[in-house]
């Protein structure tokens, strides 16, 4: 299995900094790589699939980068409703793996 | 509008089986694959399996072989999870989620609103 390793597990923050949410992968995913945020008590919402593809509706704030086994998710300019946790996945083989997961709290 | 509607939550005892339903609609039933997802109470996402719309055909996470079963009714355009002998720890938010299918990555990109499962004696 693909094992997805999410750092910060945690990170505090103020509106409009800069917030870089890296995930790796134990083996090589290519671009098969998904950034999903989560809100409580509500479903994962897609960010960006195919590692940097930003979803329709989705903010320009929200970037993803990276192939192979190391992606990044970068919020350029934290807003209140960014506040959440963020996961990845990888659909590049079976199991499907997410990593743990990425809480973003208020500074 | 594409969704997902999932059945209600459940109450369940150690030991018993429970069935989460997924309705789509606003898309082509028979073009997506669907998976299923859990999420244990502030705990991470864990995927469980999923299920070819067309055929029917599975494939489950190894951790859950023998003790769930995906099914499918394309005449109402919805999912089945069904999850056996269960324990407490199967307590958790039970997801489906709709493959984006290989041009789109490939990854989750609608999901039900979650179906809370609670197992206790």
């Amino acid at each position: 299995d693909i094992q997805m390793t999410q750092s910060p597990s945690s990170v505090s923050a103020s509106v409009g900094d800069r917030v870089t949410i890296t995930c790796r992968a134990s083996q090589d995913v290519s671009t098969w790589l998904a950034w999903y945020q989560q809100q409580p008590g509500t479903a994962p919402k897609l960010l960006i699939s195919a590692a940097s593809s930003l979803q329709s509706g989705v903010p320009s704030r929200f970037s993803g980068s990276g192939s192979g086994t190391e992606f990044t998710l970068t919020i350029s300019s934290l807003q209140p409703e960014d506040f959440a946790t963020y996961f990845c996945l990888q659909s590049k083989s079976f199991p499907r793996t997410f990593g743990q997961g990425t809480k973003v709290e208020i500074k | 509008q594409m969704q997902l509607v999932q059945s209600g939550a459940e109450v369940k005892k150690p030991g018993a089986s429970v069935e989460v339903s997924c309705k789509t609609s606003g898309f082509p039933f028979s073009e997506f694959h669907m998976h299923w997802v859990r999420q244990a109470p502030g705990q991470g996402l864990e995927w469980m399996g999923w299920i070819s719309p067309n055929t029917g055909d599975t494939s489950y996470a190894q951790k859950f072989q023998g003790r769930v079963v995906m099914t499918r009714d394309t005449s109402i355009s919805t999912f089945y999870m069904e999850l056996s002998s269960l324990e407490s720890d199967d307590s958790a938010i039970y997801y489906c989620a709709r493959d984006s299918g290989p041009a789109y990555g490939g990854t989750f990109d609608i999901w039900g609103q979650g179906t809370v499962v609670a197992v206790s004696s």
